[in-house]
């Protein structure tokens, strides 16, 4: 089955204590990307990647790192977790090509006290 | 970049009842795709549609390409349709933008 999986789905953190959320996608696909949703703020992309070793700043990428070593996986990392990252974060991906669907993962909640 | 712009913002249907959701979009777009987030946060996946209309059981979509704007239509709702809708769109890029959603709520 063609699927996009974040783990961990929930997780309550503490302030500064550095943090991953994985993203893998099982469907070969070149284009990956961050967002965040936020309440009046929608969805808002974090951080892009257009193949192994290729990424770049979204929209919002301040307090953010990303890596892409393997095609298949996007790990979103936070180094130093702040409260104004609680949010709703979700991984897509999508193959290369403009006219191509969009795939996303189940979401992580994250909250940071 | 390009903008979208969803309506109605909140709707509230009797169970049965249909509903026609909207999305403008600001410019050409290459890729067109409706969501549905449940109460649980999940976006699924509804349709992938830059041009022309889609069916699929209940629900059917239509964009216009040359008017930028699509329609997503739900007939015969029920209350496992309500959650938030919503229309992303790319316009020569990668990047979705999504619009603030249609919250839709069914009730019995």
């Amino acid at each position: 089955e063609a699927q996009v999986t974040q783990n961990p789905r929930y997780l309550i953190t503490v302030t500064g204590k550095k943090l991953t959320v994985t993203c893998s996608q099982n469907m070969n696909h070149e284009y990956m990307s961050w967002y965040r949703q936020d309440p009046g703020l929608g969805l808002r992309q974090i951080y892009y990647s257009m193949n192994v070793e290729v990424t770049d700043k979204g929209d919002v990428p301040e307090g953010y790192k990303v890596s892409r070593k393997e095609k298949r996986n996007f790990p979103l990392i936070l180094e130093s977790p702040s409260p104004n990252q609680t949010s709703l974060y979700f991984c897509a991906s999508k193959d290369r090509g403009l006219y191509t669907e969009a795939f996303f993962g189940q979401g992580t909640r994250l909250t940071v006290v | 970049g390009i903008q979208v712009e969803q309506s109605p913002p909140d709707l509230i249907l009797q169970e049965g009842a249909n509903s026609t959701l909207r999305c403008n979009f600001s410019d050409s777009v290459n890729n067109l795709q409706w969501f549905h987030q449940n109460p649980w946060g999940q976006l699924i996946n509804l349709f992938y549609i830059p041009s022309g209309t889609k069916q699929n059981g209940r629900l059917s979509a239509t964009t216009v390409a040359t008017e930028r704007y699509s329609l997503l239509y739900i007939s015969s709702s029920q209350t496992t349709d309500s959650g938030v809708y919503f229309c992303a769109a790319t316009g020569g890029g990668n990047k979705l933008t999504f619009g603030t959603g249609t919250q839709l709520k069914v009730e019995l």
